[in-house]
């Protein structure tokens, strides 16, 4: 059985800092996928970036970056210098040998000018 | 490149009605998940499918739910009789096939409201 926990169900930050977002998983499954996506309040959701399991370097998008940390089964979201857009749900998704997704219940970012 | 499309974007419709859901996934993508969304239970599976197989539907709540996909490029997810409890946001996902790469891509969603 595959698992995601997102346990911050709001978090605040000041415009241009970093913040990060928590995500924990677990699988039995040895290779694996671990996403992050973004759900702005107009509803559409949008991938942010991946780390496979076996990736030896910690994934990177522009601002974004996971710090997938294997033996603590975390896989944490870090949004550097924070814009007013980067205000929305954050999901973290897990997706394992069975490819069926699991998604956490999400995590509210919202950035103060 | 086109996206995932799905139609309409709004429904509303009376509680006994049948509900029309349309999906048009990511040319060559191979998989497509139907998902739904409500503040109470969060982003549930509702089925998915590969290369138009039904591979799991057992995230479908009810019989009043069905889902087909008759080709690669179209799939619709029906809920018959709906009901005011079926009132969220559905949506549809594509992604292709790699190992554990599962980079889906979702529709815009359908906001579904049953009176």
């Amino acid at each position: 059985a595959q698992k995601i926990t997102q346990t911050q169900p709001g978090m605040f930050v000041q415009e241009k800092e970093a913040v990060t977002l928590d995500c924990t998983y677990d699988t039995s499954d040895p290779s694996y996928g671990l996403f992050w996506y973004k759900q702005p309040s107009s509803g559409e959701m949008i991938f942010l970036i991946y780390q496979g399991s076996y990736d030896q370097q910690n994934a990177t998008e522009g601002r974004y970056s996971l710090n997938f940390q294997k033996a603590r089964k975390s896989a944490n979201l870090v949004i550097s210098a924070s814009q007013l857009g980067d205000s929305a749900m954050y999901f973290c998704a897990l997706s394992g040998g069975s490819y069926i997704p699991t998604f956490g219940r999400g995590t509210s970012l919202i950035v103060h000018p | 490149d086109a996206g995932v499309i799905q139609s309409p974007r709004h429904e509303v419709t009376e509680m006994g009605q049948e509900v029309t859901l349309r999906c048009k996934p990511i040319s060559g993508h191979d998989y497509l998940f139907w998902y739904r969304q409500t503040m109470m239970r969060g982003l549930e599976l509702l089925i998915y499918f590969n290369n138009n197989v039904p591979i799991d539907d057992s995230g479908m709540p009810e019989d009043r739910f069905s889902a087909k996909m008759p080709n690669a490029s179209f799939s619709t997810l029906k809920i018959q009789p709906s009901e005011p409890r079926d009132s969220a946001v559905y949506f549809c996902a594509s992604s292709l096939g790699a190992k554990t790469a599962r980079k889906q891509y979702f529709g815009p969603g359908t906001r579904l409201t049953v009176t």
